[in-house]
This record gives structure tokens, C-alpha cells and sequence, in this order.
């Protein structure tokens, strides 16, 4: 079965500081998905990235960046020189193969302090 | 990318009665689900929602207590039956939509449901 896990549940962090959302998933399937989304306190989804398991490399965009690591079965984002704009809770997710009903880990729940 | 609304965005509504919320989707779309995401917590699929046939439901969710209909492929509804304040969450709508030669996971604003 898929599941995903970020074991964070709240982080805080001064404005301008770095912040990682660890998460790690499990999954029996050779080829998969894994998002990011972002759910602002006005409550809608904000879809982040996708990666496939065939492309291990790092991605950046802007101020956010992605850390897949297959080995170790995490995809981690980080938040870079945060603003208080970036306070949400971030989920993971993952889709079975072959499947498109995303399970998602518990979100880790950011808080920016001006 | 699929633009998707939602109605009511929120309501407040008395134990033991039903509310229907509405999908509504820019295009045409394969597939349509159901999310629920309880007070603090993470979201959790209701249910995938078939055109023209009844609606696949997971774990733990029955049609009785979420009827779920879906007559074309930009419309759905989920209906929250006879409700307790353990309902109170936030239905979110989802779609899969086409992104280049891959599809993406939309998801709709959101009704926030409070049960009293």
C-alpha cells in the first residue's frame, strides 16, 4: 500500500530563515509520482511540483527546491529565505501506479514569524 | 490545467439534515473524485466519482451517507446525509486534468462544512 509520511507536524521559523519539509513514502511500485501542495489558511490547493521516480534530480524554483532521493524514499522541499507568505500547511502525496487517488501524508504546518 | 468551482463555498448547517455540494469544471474531464479534510488533519479520498455509473467508494465511506452523482463530465455532486457535527470538514472536488503529455491533480476551492 502507498503511505506517506512527514513526520513534522509544526515548524516555526523567523522570516528570511531556511526551512526543509522531510517527507518519506513507501511504495511497491517501480514507477510513481510524488507532489507538493500547498494549502494557505484561505484553504484552497495549491499544486507545487511532480516528480516521476525515473528523474532523481533536484529542481528549483525560485525560492523553493526539491530533494528527491530515491535510496532513502524521500522527497524533501525546502523553502529558501522564507516570507511570511509561505506560512501553509505542505502536503505530500503519492498516487498508486496505475491509479490516480493521491494519498496524502499528514502536512507539515509552516509558520513564517515577521 | 482544469479551473474548477464549488458550491456553497461554506455553510453551517443543523445535525440531521443533508447538504449538497456541487462541482463544476471548466472541461471536460476522465476522472472526478471526493476529499474530505477533517479539522486539522490531512485529506482523505471519499470516493471516485463515475460518469454514468455509480460512484467507487473507499474505505470507510458508504453511498448511503455520501450519495455522490455525476451526470456529464464537468459536473458532480456530493451529498452529506444526515449530518453530525462529526461532519464538519472541508469537501474539496477533484479532477485529473491534461498538463502537456501528462496529467496533473486539480483540486477545487473547497466547501468548509460546519455541523452544529
Amino acid at each position: 500500500a502507498q503511505k506517506v509520511t512527514q513526520a513534522q507536524t509544526e515548524i516555526s521559523v523567523v522570516e528570511k530563515e531556511d526551512v526543509t519539509l522531510d517527507c518519506v513514502y513507501e511504495t511497491r511500485d517501480t514507477t510513481y509520482y510524488l507532489f507538493w501542495y500547498k494549502q494557505p489558511p484561505s484553504g484552497e490547493l495549491v499544486f507545487l511540483i511532480r516528480r516521476n521516480s525515473f528523474d532523481e534530480q533536484n529542481e528549483i524554483s525560485g525560492r523553493y527546491s526539491w530533494n528527491f532521493q530515491k535510496s532513502t524514499s524521500s522527497f524533501n522541499f525546502t523553502i529558501t529565505a522564507s516570507q511570511v507568505v509561505d506560512s501553509a500547511v505542505y502536503f505530500c502525496a503519492l498516487p498508486p501506479c496505475g491509479n490516480n487517488r493521491l494519498a496524502f501524508g499528514k502536512g507539515n504546518q509552516v509558520v513564517v514569524i515577521p | 490545467s482544469a479551473v474548477i468551482s464549488q458550491k456553497p463555498s461554506r455553510d453551517i448547517c443543523q445535525r440531521g439534515t443533508s447538504l449538497t455540494i456541487q462541482c463544476q469544471v471548466d472541461s471536460q474531464v476522465t476522472m472526478m473524485f471526493w476529499y474530505r479534510q477533517q479539522p486539522g488533519q490531512s485529506l482523505t479520498l471519499i470516493a471516485t466519482a463515475n460518469q454514468g455509473s455509480e460512484a467507487t467508494y473507499e474505505s470507510g465511506f458508504v453511498i448511503d451517507k455520501f450519495p455522490i452523482s455525476r451526470p456529464n463530465l464537468t459536473f458532480s455532486t456530493l451529498t452529506v446525509s444526515n449530518m453530525s457535527p462529526e461532519d464538519s470538514s472541508i469537501y474539496l472536488c477533484s479532477v485529473l486534468g491534461q498538463q502537456g503529455s501528462s496529467y496533473e491533480q486539480y483540486f477545487g476551492p473547497g466547501t468548509r462544512l460546519t455541523v452544529t
